[in-house]
């Protein structure tokens, strides 16, 4: 589809694994963030790329938490050694640089620690 | 910093009702953008509408309004004639400009339409 897709739509680990999610922005879109929604809760920023530019990882929780983004295109965030605290639905979006704010989301992946 | 408060957690409704969704915003940036979007049951937001700090212009767009309101930081959403497909949970949000490409989201609030 043209859309942004977001995979795999539902995870469940157990606490101790690591995990990755895969973003597979639309194509041509130079921004991609990663946000992720708890229960309940607003959107919370993870992490940022543009471009070739350096990413903005000032929202990652902690350490545990890393992404890249291969080739200006898909990108993967990685979550090592899960915690029941990171279960939340964890939202891709891209833009282009040229229209400010207006982000496309994918559906989310739904992560769920035991 | 920036803030975004969404007072109404959740809000329901009577099909045909006008219904307002309240958005209040904090941020010390004299150059801001503010946002809506629309997060149905499928889970993929949608961008609804982007506002910029020097447009006060309150803006229509078919049975959505919004009014923007510098004086007192509010920038709330209007669905008049309310239908049950309106019901979603509804994201303001915020992007000042020392806060790079980051929006900063209220924490929403659930419109249920109900026939």
């Amino acid at each position: 589809g043209a859309g942004v897709s977001q995979s795999p739509s539902n995870k469940v680990t157990e606490k101790g694994k690591d995990v990755e999610l895969r973003c597979d922005p639309i194509s041509g879109h130079t921004a991609l963030y990663w946000y992720r929604q708890s229960l309940g809760q607003g959107l919370e920023f993870l992490i940022y790329f543009q471009g070739n530019s350096a990413p903005d990882k000032s929202g990652l929780p902690s350490d545990r938490f890393s992404a890249e983004r291969t080739g200006g295109s898909v990108s993967t965030l990685t979550i090592q050694r899960t915690q029941q605290e990171d279960s939340a639905v964890y939202l891709c979006a891209s833009s282009t640089s040229l229209t400010t704010g207006e982000l496309f989301f994918g559906e989310g992946s739904r992560l769920t620690v035991l | 910093a920036q803030k975004v408060t969404q007072a109404q957690t959740e809000i329901s409704v009577v099909e045909k009702e006008d219904v307002t969704l309240d958005c209040v915003y904090e941020t010390r940036d004299t150059t801001y953008y503010l946002f809506w979007y629309k997060q149905p049951p499928s889970g993929e937001l949608v961008f609804l509408i982007r506002r910029n700090s020097f447009d006060e212009q309150n803006e229509i767009s078919g049975r959505y309004s919004w009014n923007f309101q510098k004086s007192t930081s509010s920038f709330n959403f209007t669905i008049t004639a309310s239908q049950v497909v309106d019901s979603a949970v509804y994201f303001c949000a915020l992007k000042g400009e020392t806060s790079g490409s980051r929006l900063t989201f209220g924490e929403g609030t659930q419109l249920t339409v109900n026939p």
